[in-house]
């Protein structure tokens, strides 16, 4: 069964309005998250690491004050995106790592998002 | 940083073999990984080389030469179900992120 589960899995919202994804793991705790956006046919782009208790890290060009990320628990991140624009709909997709040097995340099943 | 490059497509028809390349330019990683993403759906781990060598999981082999900043996924008596797209990643040693590659989108026929 799935150990990250992400929420919701499709979205279709207005222009200039805020959408929250939110991304839990299930029967283990993520200190940390790992959310990625992908255009279509495209590869999977990390936008930032969430942090359990801390600041997020956001990637070079993404705007932090568009895509709001929080890790409120060791359990749960989520990412809102705010004032969303037509170039904002992508698939969004939340990881956490199975453990520190292996090639394993564990993946969300994704969120599309369509802004109008 | 991380660059990893691979071929944009790949075409085979059923029953044959095919290999998947992944050149990559990194300034240090834990091992190289393979997923595969079927459209509309989320990334699925294949194989991880955290050694040079070749790694077997049935019909699906990966292999790394870190001497050579080249992998490659090599799948064995494809199957339609095989037609997805397929990445390869790194595990940042310095900040533990997994960075993909540019991705190939292998396309089965019967």
């Amino acid at each position: 069964g799935a150990v990250v589960s992400q929420h919701p899995s499709w979205v279709i919202c207005k222009s200039g309005t805020s959408v929250k994804i939110e991304c839990r793991s299930l029967d283990f705790q993520a200190t940390t998250m790992f959310w990625y956006r992908q255009f279509p046919k495209q590869s999977l782009m990390l936008m930032a690491t969430s942090n359990e208790g801390s600041k997020a890290t956001y990637e070079q060009g993404v705007e932090k004050d568009k895509f709001l990320i929080n890790h409120a628990s060791l359990t749960l991140s989520t990412l809102t995106v705010t004032s969303a624009h037509p170039e904002d709909s992508s698939f969004y997709i939340c990881s956490a790592p199975t453990s520190v040097g292996t090639g394993e995340l564990f993946f969300g099943e994704g969120s599309r998002l369509t802004v109008l | 940083g991380q660059s990893l490059e691979q071929p944009s497509e790949v075409t085979a028809v059923e029953g044959a073999i095919v290999q998947i390349n992944c050149t990559y330019q990194t300034s240090g990683f834990y091992g190289l990984s393979w997923y595969q993403q079927h459209d509309g759906g989320a990334p699925t781990f294949l194989s991880y080389n955290a050694l040079d060598g070749l790694e077997e999981t049935g019909r699906f082999s990966s292999f790394l030469s870190r001497s050579d900043s080249y992998g490659y996924l090599l799948l064995q008596e494809l199957q339609m179900k095989d037609s997805a797209s397929y990445f390869c990643a790194v595990r940042d040693r310095g900040t533990d992120k997994l960075i993909f590659g540019t991705g190939t989108r292998l396309q089965v026929f019967p």
